[in-house]
């Protein structure tokens, strides 16, 4: 299974924009990479998603590599409330319809006054 | 609209006893699943169903069953519980012809 590499942890001043990391580097063709944060004692919450083209939602922005092998996360103006566990997702190979999400440790963001 | 709900929300448990998680969700979502997340760690699937009437083994299935009866439920049962089972379990749902699934807010279950 493609598997995905995030430093453990981060730290942003308020107000600024966070740029989270994640290196996927055996991702195959057809897999799109997620981003969910689970913010504390809370359930995992959607934030984007993305297979080969840079995204944009009301949340966050995704830039993939030429080469698919990483992806960075940009909150552009970082909040308090922003602070969170970040996870980022390779859609695993061969799960057909099952949908079977892979969470590995994630980089825990956290966002100073 | 209350999207996934889990019933309860904490729990006790003495070693040997039972109980069953409630995940509920109200749109209409052909998949559920069940995760456990222990101290520190990311989430590990359990169970998870394709639809009503189907149910499947994750990746830490061992000491839980699972039950989906109606469309809109998907049941987590612990038969005699253990110390081991102590965690946080959240309950997920996805749309038919997406990928994003949609979380509950968790029950955190203590055995004693």
């Amino acid at each position: 299974d493609a598997k995905t590499t995030q430093p453990p942890s981060m730290d942003c001043a308020e107000g600024r924009a966070a740029n989270l990391p994640c290196n996927h580097s055996t991702i195959s063709g057809n897999e799109y990479v997620y981003w969910y944060r689970q913010i504390h004692s809370q359930g995992p919450q959607y934030i984007i998603h993305g297979l080969k083209n840079n995204e944009t939602n009301e949340m966050a922005s995704l830039i993939i590599t030429e080469d698919r092998k990483s992806s960075t996360l940009i909150l552009p103006h970082a909040t308090l409330r922003d602070t969170a566990v970040y996870y980022c997702i390779v859609y695993p190979p061969g799960s057909g319809n099952t949908g079977k999400l892979i969470f590995g440790q994630g980089t825990t963001l956290q966002v100073k006054p | 609209n209350a999207g996934v709900t889990q019933t309860p929300k904490f729990r006790v448990l003495k070693t040997g006893q039972s109980m069953t998680l409630l995940c509920a969700q109200d749109m209409n979502h052909e998949y559920m699943y069940w995760y456990r997340q222990d101290p520190g760690m990311g989430l590990r699937l359990i169970h998870y169903s394709v639809g009503e009437g189907t149910t499947a083994k994750g990746e830490v299935p061992d000491g839980y069953n699972v039950s989906r009866l109606k469309k809109q439920n998907f049941l987590l049962g612990l038969e005699s519980a253990a110390p081991s089972q102590t965690s946080v379990y959240f309950c997920a749902s996805r749309g038919h012809g997406t990928d994003t699934q949609y979380f509950g807010p968790g029950t955190r279950l203590t055995v004693l």
